[in-house]
């Protein structure tokens, strides 16, 4: 199954809030997980990765929590803000260079 | 450093026409990527050229195809336009072919069918 099924669809948190985006897939070749993000009227920019052999890989205010035994993955931002507004797209790299991505969430900090 | 170039940023078309997008990836970069974008599907992968190779390909109709040149640069051409062919179409360069190399994309073309 060449998919990653990604939660929820929108979210609305409130500034300094923590929103958490899910994602899950089903195919073991999939081997690498980037999150991406995407402002309006721009293309999507890579926000973290990590690689399946790793647990947590934080960033700055991103995190990315990864169980492999339960295929999924999830982004957390800390400490939420309004400029953090975005659609995010979790996704997977396939067969060493198709990126399969989810479907996307989008995100509103309110001030 | 620029970034990621691609030419026209608008285009719009008529169903049976065909259409040619442009690419222009961020200097020294040999990988061009191409992602169609629409409401629907989301983003879904068409195909990755790699020193003038395809190495990868989506799952969408021959309709739809591309090459690089030997300067990087890529087009996207897709022929006998259906409606259901509006979409933002993005391009994304790294430097190698691969998930460990960072792909950057441009602000993608809107192409409307009518």
């Amino acid at each position: 199954q060449q998919q990653v099924k990604q939660s929820p669809q929108s979210l609305i948190v409130q500034k300094g809030g923590i929103p958490i985006i899910n994602c899950a897939y089903e195919n073991t070749a999939f081997d690498y997980f980037p999150w991406y993000q995407q402002f309006p009227g721009k293309g999507p920019a890579l926000l973290i990765a990590i690689r399946p052999d790793v647990s947590e890989k934080k960033e700055g205010r991103f995190t990315i929590s990864f169980n492999k035994s339960a295929k999924q993955f999830s982004l957390h931002i800390m400490d939420s803000q309004p400029g953090d507004s975005a659609t995010y797209f979790c996704a997977a790299y396939y067969q060493g260079g198709k990126l399969i991505f989810g479907q996307g969430t989008e995100l509103s900090v309110k001030p | 450093k620029a970034g990621v170039t691609q030419t026209p940023r608008y285009l719009i078309k008529t169903r049976g026409q065909q259409v040619t997008l442009s690419c222009s990836p961020i200097s020294g970069h040999r990988s061009v990527s191409w992602y169609q974008q629409t409401p629907g599907q989301g983003l879904q992968f068409l195909f990755e050229y790699f020193s003038e190779t395809q190495r990868n390909k989506g799952n969408f109709p021959g309709r739809f195809s591309g090459r690089q040149f030997s300067n990087s640069r890529s087009e996207m051409n897709v022929s006998t336009l259906e409606l259901g062919d509006s979409a933002l179409y993005l391009c994304a360069s790294s430097m190698g072919s691969g998930p460990y190399n960072e792909q950057f994309f441009g602000p993608g073309t809107r192409l409307t069918v009518l």
